[in-house]
């Protein structure tokens, strides 16, 4: 097992549909976090979750939907999306509060709205 | 706000060679983490090196060194004996030392540099 997993890898939706991105790590983290990865652009800071509740909300729209059932497990519900959604969505989970440790990052989902 | 500037969006190497890669950044901390990341074709970042601004040696990890330059607000990477395998995108980051929100740790990523090693 590689200690962040994200499924699926790839996925095409249309605008109405609705899904669901998984990550799960196997690390040990207490804190967990969605980063947005664009063509051109930086890595955009989307959600953290540290030891379960939501601690930053990166100005990201309602039709993305975070959920964190516990410290192991994180969850991005897709519905109604735009076709600029489209993007790499990261997972990544770190060691929080020792300060230093590095966040560890899954594969991505390759998102297609369509 | 933090940014994190990469001013070049592509580099080549040829295999063996060395090559250094450019980031600069902006802050008012005086306390901060400074990550040199890389994102093989796999998709998965990778941590390549860590440097603590409160310490002035520039840190190295193998083949990969920094040149840390803090009043500059440079951070750049050098790759000595380039292989194949480091074909990738690599993306300068930076993390405050004191977060405000409870520990967490956000970082600030640059746009990245496309590394191409011909062999």
């Amino acid at each position: 097992e590689t200690g962040v997993t994200q499924t699926p890898r790839h996925l095409v939706m249309g605008m109405t549909n609705k899904k669901s991105l998984k990550c799960e790590q196997h690390l040990g983290h207490n804190a967990m976090y969605w980063y947005k990865q664009s063509a051109k652009k930086p890595l955009e800071l989307m959600f953290v979750y540290n030891f379960k509740e939501q601690t930053e909300n990166n100005s990201v729209p309602s039709r993305f939907s975070p959920e964190c059932p516990n410290s192991s497990h994180l969850f991005l519900h897709l519905h109604t999306l735009q076709p600029e959604d489209s993007a790499l969505y990261l997972c990544a989970s770190s060691q929080v509060p020792v300060v230093g440790t590095e966040a560890f990052f899954g594969q991505g989902t390759r998102l297609t709205v369509v | 706000a933090q940014t994190v500037t990469q001013s070049q969006p592509e580099m080549s190497v040829q295999e063996a060679e060395t090559v250094t890669l450019s980031c600069t950044y902006d802050t008012s901390e005086s306390d901060y983490y400074l990550f040199w990341y890389k994102q093989p074709p796999s998709r998965q970042m990778i941590l390549v090196i860590r440097q603590e601004a409160y310490k002035q040696q520039n840190a190295t990890e193998n083949r990969f060194s920094v040149n840390f330059q803090k009043a500059a607000k440079s951070f750049s990477l050098k790759i000595s004996d380039s292989q194949l395998g480091d074909a990738a995108m690599y993306f300068c980051a930076y993390r405050s030392r004191y977060n405000t929100q409870g520990g967490s740790e956000k970082l600030v990523f640059g746009k990245g540099t496309k590394l191409t090693v011909n062999p």
